[in-house]
């Protein structure tokens, strides 16, 4: 079955410190693959996305994300985090028009 | 302005009750999606449409409808079939090409007392 998986339910970090949110993917073909935002009981907010060429990819708020095709991992990446990144943070995986999610991560920026 | 629209805000039914959840588009959107969100499970794809007048089902989609009448819209029905219906859904749309990424609505939130 295909399937997105983050294997963090939350991620803890100090203001200032790097931020690192991991997501792995098992899906066919050449999935487009996306990072979401959600703040609470809103809609998702698409951050940065992967479709083909350089393996980095930068995104809105200084995000970036770095696509590694042998170890299928998308993970998200930030150098400095802010207290205002504290929210849900999905990964997602387009493979042939169905755009399945990770179970998301809660990501912690304490001051 | 260009977006995507989920109405009601918040919905309340009674157990046994149909219910249809709206998603309308204005974005010229050719796909189309609903998910059911449920704290620590992350998005669960219930149904999509990649076009008008054809939808498939998703990850969940017992207990659940859809229609694609009309390329701006998707309404869901939750039936009193789906044994445990509250949860936040929530609508998206994409251009379903080139990666182009989806929009998402605000969510309605389901409670069924």
């Amino acid at each position: 079955a295909q399937s997105v998986a983050q294997p963090e339910d939350q991620v803890n970090v100090a203001e200032g410190n790097p931020l690192t949110v991991k997501c792995t993917y098992s899906v066919s073909g050449n999935p487009y693959l996306f990072w979401y935002v959600q703040y609470p009981n809103r809609g998702l907010q698409f951050l940065l996305k992967y479709i083909t060429g350089d393996n980095l990819v930068k995104g809105s708020y200084g995000f970036e994300a770095e696509f590694n095709k042998s170890q299928t991992s998308f993970h998200l990446k930030k150098p400095s985090a802010l207290v205002s990144d504290s929210a849900l943070y999905f990964c997602a995986a387009d493979s042939w028009g169905k755009l399945q999610f990770g179970a998301g991560t809660q990501v912690v920026v304490t001051p | 302005d260009g977006g995507i629209t989920q109405s009601p805000k918040y919905l309340f039914r009674k157990e046994g009750q149909n219910v249809t959840l709206s998603c309308e588009q204005n974005l010229n959107h050719d796909a189309m999606y609903w998910y059911r969100q449920d704290p620590g499970q992350g998005l669960r794809l219930i149904y999509y449409s990649q076009i008008v007048n054809d939808f498939q089902k998703g990850d969940i989609a017992e207990g659940y409808s859809v229609s694609r009448e009309k390329k701006e819209s998707f309404p869901l029905t939750v039936t009193s079939a789906q044994k445990n219906p509250t949860a936040f859904y929530l609508c998206a749309s994409s251009p379903h090409r080139d990666g182009t990424e989806a929009f998402f609505g605000q969510g309605t939130r389901l409670t069924v007392v």
